[in-house]
């Protein structure tokens, strides 16, 4: 089973807009944590955004806030007031540190397009 | 500071050939991932070292791939006879094992700080 799940390959948002994107994941591991990758058209991956399992409270990073439902095993990644520049590719990903990995597993991603 | 740097950033080869990728991790950092990246799988994990020591290499397709980590500084990432399918972009990240992340969680959040990447072209 894929341990992360981003079901939408393309997105498109107004300018000014928020979006969400979604991902689910899959572990039996209490402990574990959710990241959110962004990566622009140059091909760089740059980490945006942090989440742990027993975080209390939804992380916030500036414009990105990740929407977590535990018991519905979801992390999806708010990004308000859309730029152009937020054009890229997002992953979404998590590492389970009970197990002991030290991996991060990436979902397969969703290509975000802002619209002037 | 630096980050995790890698070279070459663009390779073209022909199918044959050796080919070897190489890393230097954020100073600091003393657990290094290889990753490799597809239009058709997506992000997939190579190769992982903690300490220089490989964790995990389930991830190596086959024997044409090899990895090494000679000391906390460097690591490089081999394949031969190179394959047109071998064709991707290939990263490197490196975290710390201890310590906290740029989210100031006092666990490990695990973050990885990646390179910009090596673009190879197999013909």
């Amino acid at each position: 089973a894929q341990k992360i799940t981003q079901t939408q390959p393309g997105m498109f948002v107004q300018e000014k807009e928020a979006v969400t994107l979604d991902c689910t994941y899959d572990t039996s591991d209490p402990s574990y944590g959710l990241f959110w990758y962004k990566q622009p058209s140059s091909g760089e991956m740059i980490f945006l955004i942090y989440q742990g399992s027993y975080d209390q409270q939804n992380a916030t990073e500036g414009r990105y806030s990740l929407n977590f439902q535990k018991a519905r095993k979801s992390a999806n990644l708010v990004i308000s007031a859309s730029q152009l520049g937020d054009s890229a590719m997002y992953f979404c990903a998590m590492r389970e540190f009970d197990a002991g990995a030290n991996n991060l597993f990436f979902g397969t991603g969703t290509r975000l397009t802002v619209i002037p | 500071d630096a980050g995790v740097i890698q070279s070459p950033r663009h390779e073209v080869t022909e199918m044959g050939q050796e080919v070897t990728l190489r890393c230097k991790p954020i100073s600091g950092h003393n657990s290094l991932f290889w990753y490799r990246q597809t239009m058709m799988r997506g992000l997939e994990l190579l190769i992982y070292f903690n300490n220089n020591v490989p964790i995990d290499d389930s991830g190596m397709p086959e024997d044409r791939f090899s990895a090494k980590m000679p000391n906390a500084s460097f690591s490089t990432l081999k394949i031969q006879p190179s394959e047109p399918r071998d064709s991707a972009v290939y990263f490197c990240a490196s975290r710390s094992l201890s310590g906290t992340g740029t989210s100031g969680s006092t666990l490990n959040t695990g973050e990885l700080f990646f390179g910009e990447g090596s673009r190879l072209t197999v013909l």
